[in-house]
């Protein structure tokens, strides 16, 4: 695998369930981040991790919940989600969180909430 | 505050004819700028970014870009459109002093046959 890999690619979940999704970057990368991507909307920053360590929280709500084992893995722990939550969630990594690094954007989870 | 402009949410253009897909910033301090490209179900690709050494930027697959302080502009530009161009497109702007990007809306780019 190169780059950055999001698994799963599509889930359905319902308001009750809890789910994860994962992110993995094979770059040696020290700084991951969550976006979300709304129809018609800007990326929204969710989360960053530099070196394992979360650096930003963007007023996300308590249902989204990231974890980062380590800097190669980045996971995103969804409960008691909202329709209004569908939208397609990216991982990306950059070498450092600094000015001017080039992020390297996973392919999404498109997640659907019903 | 950081913020950027994307006008047009799409755009279509006949192949081999200009592609010119317009951003407008606004930074209180000297900015860098980004274009990304997003496929169908793919994330986002750097086409290219400027950080304040030349105005005129290149990047991949023949897009340029130029950075005007005095229009707050970095409009992206390719001579000749080619079918594979048709994509979604991003620009980005990002205080030199943190690691945070704004991204504008996107505007899809359509090639016309």
């Amino acid at each position: 695998e190169t780059g950055v890999t999001q698994t799963p690619r599509h889930l359905v979940m319902g308001m009750t369930n809890k789910k994860s999704l994962k992110c993995e970057q094979h770059l040696g990368h020290n700084a991951m981040y969550w976006y979300k991507q709304s129809a018609k909307k800007p990326l929204e920053l969710m989360f960053v991790y530099s070196l394992e360590e979360r650096v930003e929280n963007n007023s996300v709500p308590s249902r989204f919940s990231p974890e980062c084992p380590n800097s190669s893995h980045l996971f995103l722990h969804l409960h008691t989600l909202q329709p209004e939550d569908s939208a397609l969630y990216l991982c990306a990594s950059s070498q450092d969180a600094r000015a001017g690094d080039e992020q390297f954007f996973g392919p999404g989870t498109r997640l659907t909430v019903l | 505050a950081q913020s950027v402009t994307q006008l047009g949410s799409h755009v279509s253009v006949s192949e081999g004819a200009l592609v010119l897909l317009r951003c407008n910033y606004s930074s209180s301090v000297p900015p860098y700028l980004f274009w990304y490209v997003q496929y169908p179900n793919q994330g986002l690709q750097l086409l290219l970014k400027y950080t304040s050494a030349a105005t005129l930027v290149k990047g991949i697959n023949g897009f340029e870009a130029e950075f005007k302080k005095s229009e707050t502009s970095f409009h992206l530009t390719k001579p000749s459109a080619h079918m594979s161009d048709a994509a979604e497109y991003f620009c980005a702007v990002s205080d030199p002093r943190t690691y945070k990007y704004i991204f504008g809306t996107g505007t899809r780019l359509k090639v016309l046959a």
